[in-house]
């Protein structure tokens, strides 16, 4: 199970927040992949970050400069943080997870709205 | 960076007809990158297929997946009251995600 918590509204200008809280499976086990997609109103999905169970960290290029994703193995829990936001960064942030393979994600939060408004 | 058209954007269906869905990349993809997930209003979205043509853990048999190269296609056979969502394909290649617009299955 994968449970978002984070702050519902950002102002412009500041960092959106995210933590991704796993339940059932360890976020740092041999073969395990954790990643960040957002889904902006009555949009498609975009993925923004992936990270490995080594730690290894990927990003989605058009947000690459604002975007760091990072784990805590003691916690189990990996984080989102997106600096800059503007509301073209409100959207539903789902955390998402798979155990065989980092190609596609089979476990889903619930996703987490944020609003990025003054 | 390969990108995903998925066609058509909106398909009506009776329950118990048949949904061809499908997904064509920029350039030639592996298929065993290329998954298809379904989505639900207000819901997350579910992996259905991976690796082009295998089906996720509990997904009826009723979903298959085929393709190679640049055209990829989903298949629902007799559609279900509860298929009525929007589904994406995705692609996977070298350490970055790429989703396609999506195609909304509708009831006619």
């Amino acid at each position: 199970q994968l449970n978002e918590s984070g702050p519902g509204l950002v102002k412009p200008s500041e960092t959106l927040s995210l933590t991704c809280s796993v339940a059932g499976g360890s976020i740092g086990a041999y073969n395990y992949y954790w990643g960040w997609i957002r889904q902006s109103p009555g949009k498609g999905l975009e993925w923004v970050a992936s990270i490995s169970y080594s730690g290894s960290t990927s990003y989605n290029p058009s947000l690459a400069s604002r975007v760091t994703m990072s784990r805590d193995t003691s916690k189990n829990q990996f984080s989102l943080r997106l600096s800059s936001v503007t509301a073209a960064d409100t959207a539903v942030y789902f955390c998402s997870g798979d155990e065989y393979s980092a190609s596609w994600y089979a476990y889903w939060g619930r996703g987490a709205l944020v609003t990025v408004s003054s | 960076e390969v990108v995903l058209t998925q066609s058509p954007g909106t398909l009506s269906l009776s329950p118990g007809e048949s949904a061809t869905l499908s997904c064509r990349a920029s350039q030639s993809v592996s298929g065993t990158y290329l998954a298809w997930y379904q989505q639900k209003p207000g819901q997350a979205p579910r992996l259905l297929i991976y690796a082009a043509s295998s089906r996720a853990a509990g997904i009826p048999d009723r979903f298959s997946g085929s393709g190679s190269g640049t055209d990829f296609t989903l298949t629902i056979i007799r559609v279900e009251p509860e298929d009525f969502a929007v589904y994406y394909c995705q692609h996977y290649d070298s350490s970055l995600f790429t989703f396609g617009p999506g195609t909304t299955v509708d009831i006619k």
